[in-house]
């Protein structure tokens, strides 16, 4: 079973609206950390926004929100007001720990949205 | 400038070639991952350290082998490319493993 599920292959947005990518996760660690990083196409991987799975609020960072829904294990990234340079991949991925006491934390991806901006 | 450092950025090998991406970082970084990116597939992990000495394995490790000899660095070495390892590979790192990856700007391998 997938640990990371990113359903939306592509997604089409105009200029300056928002756009919500979907990220569901799967894990039965009580402790782990939910990101989200863009891949433009020149491939590097940027870090965009950060959830704990005890932090009380969703997180923000600057246009990104995170919309956190534990209880649905959903973590989809809200981009507001669009920008052309958005445009890029777009991957979901869940921090857990290996195993238990220790710091074997791992990183699992989700397969990525294609997030095309139209002017 | 700090960060992590991916050579090369291009390689192309003969099917059968041996050879080692390199992964160094200089920000005192702990955990220290590689990854392999798929068209359709993401990111799939292939090993992963927690410190010098301590390595483990991910999702796709066969045909990979890592050391950690250094906090600084990170080699994946392919012992007997195969077509099937054509790939994005790239090297991350964060201080604990929790959270703060930094992401290195990849290799880009065709195995012929």
């Amino acid at each position: 079973a997938q640990k990371i599920t990113q359903t939306q292959p592509g997604m089409f947005v105009q200029e300056k609206e928002a756009v919500t990518l979907d990220c569901t996760y799967d894990t039965s660690d009580p402790s782990y950390g939910l990101f989200w990083y863009k891949q433009p196409s020149s491939g590097e991987m940027i870090f965009l926004i950060y959830q704990g799975s005890y932090d009380q609020q969703n997180a923000t960072e600057g246009r990104y929100s995170l919309n956190f829904q534990k209880a649905r294990k959903s973590a989809n990234l809200v981009i507001s007001a669009s920008q052309l340079g958005d445009s890029a991949m777009y991957f979901c991925a869940m921090r857990e720990v290996k195993n238990s006491g220790g710091s074997n934390y791992k990183l699992t991806f989700g397969k990525g949205t294609l997030l095309t901006v139209n002017p | 400038n700090a960060g992590v450092t991916q050579t090369p950025k291009f390689q192309v090998l003969k099917t059968g070639q041996s050879m080692t991406l390199q992964c160094a970082q200089d920000m005192n970084h702990e955990y220290m991952s590689w990854y392999r990116q798929d068209p359709g597939m993401g990111l799939r992990l292939i090993h992963y350290s927690v410190g010098a000495g301590i390595t483990d394995q991910g999702e796709v490790p066969n045909g990979y082998n890592v050391s950690r000899s250094t906090t600084e660095d990170f080699p994946l070495r392919l012992l007997s490319a195969a077509p099937s390892q054509t790939s994005v590979y790239f090297c991350a790192s964060s201080r604990t493993g929790a959270y703060g990856y930094t992401f290195g700007s990849g290799t880009r391998l065709t195995v012929v």
